[in-house]
């Protein structure tokens, strides 16, 4: 089946612009995260969701950061104002249930930079 | 802190040589993955070990476990090239937390 998707692949985005970046979990994943990575770091949580709510956002870095799963399925992170300091690879994960017990199914990633 | 330290940060061996990662954590755990990255995009999962088991194999991969010790070793037999990647371990506490990521260890198999 299919696995996790994520589009854009690759964004160019100017300072202080809005972007959004899509999630396709795994169908029936009820679990799903978001992580950013910088370049020769682990991936950095960012905030996970168990259906439709934010079960964590405590990684997300400040208030211009925000994300949605208004149907328990796809996943949309917003970014404003965007800064330099942005620019990552930013990456979308799934589990059955919360990953504590599970595994996570990871996306491609999409690449973010911002100029 | 969940996170955990993966040692060596880089590691470079010859094809056909055994590579040993070495994971270490602070909290109690639950369970603990590994996962690998190929080119900074997405990880995969490679293997669980529960925090009653002490090793598990998959293929030519086999993972200790000793949670006195608070560690977790990754060892990767009969290297390839294709085995270039980063490695990652993921302890986790409980079923209610996501998994949170170290740094990695970034193997390099030389043909």
């Amino acid at each position: 089946g299919a696995g996790v998707s994520q589009t854009p692949s690759n964004k160019v985005t100017e300072k202080g612009k809005y972007v959004e970046l899509r999630c396709d979990p795994i169908s029936g994943h009820t679990a799903l995260y978001w992580y950013r990575q910088s370049l020769g770091q682990g991936p950095e949580f960012l905030i996970y969701f168990q259906g439709t709510g934010a079960a964590d956002d405590s990684g997300l870095p400040n208030d211009r950061f925000f994300a949605v799963r208004p149907e328990g399925s796809v996943s949309t992170l917003k970014i404003q104002r965007t800064e330099r300091g942005d620019s990552a690879v930013y990456l979308c994960a799934s589990s059955l249930r919360l990953a504590g017990n599970n595994e996570q199914f990871f996306g491609p990633g999409t690449r973010l930079t911002v100029l | 802190s969940q996170q955990g330290e993966e040692d060596p940060q880089a590691l470079s061996i010859q094809e056909g040589e055994n590579a040993t990662m070495n994971c270490s954590y602070k909290t109690s755990i639950n369970n603990l993955q590994w996962y690998r990255q190929n080119s900074g995009r997405g990880l995969v999962h490679l293997i669980l070990i529960r925090s009653n088991e002490r090793e598990k194999h998959s293929g030519r991969l086999r993972v200790t476990l000793d949670t006195s010790k608070k560690s977790s070793s990754l060892l990767i037999t009969a290297s390839r090239a294709a085995d270039t990647a980063s490695y990652f371990c993921a302890p986790s506490p409980s079923g209610n937390t996501p998994l949170v990521f170290g740094k990695g260890t970034r193997l390099s198999v030389i043909a």
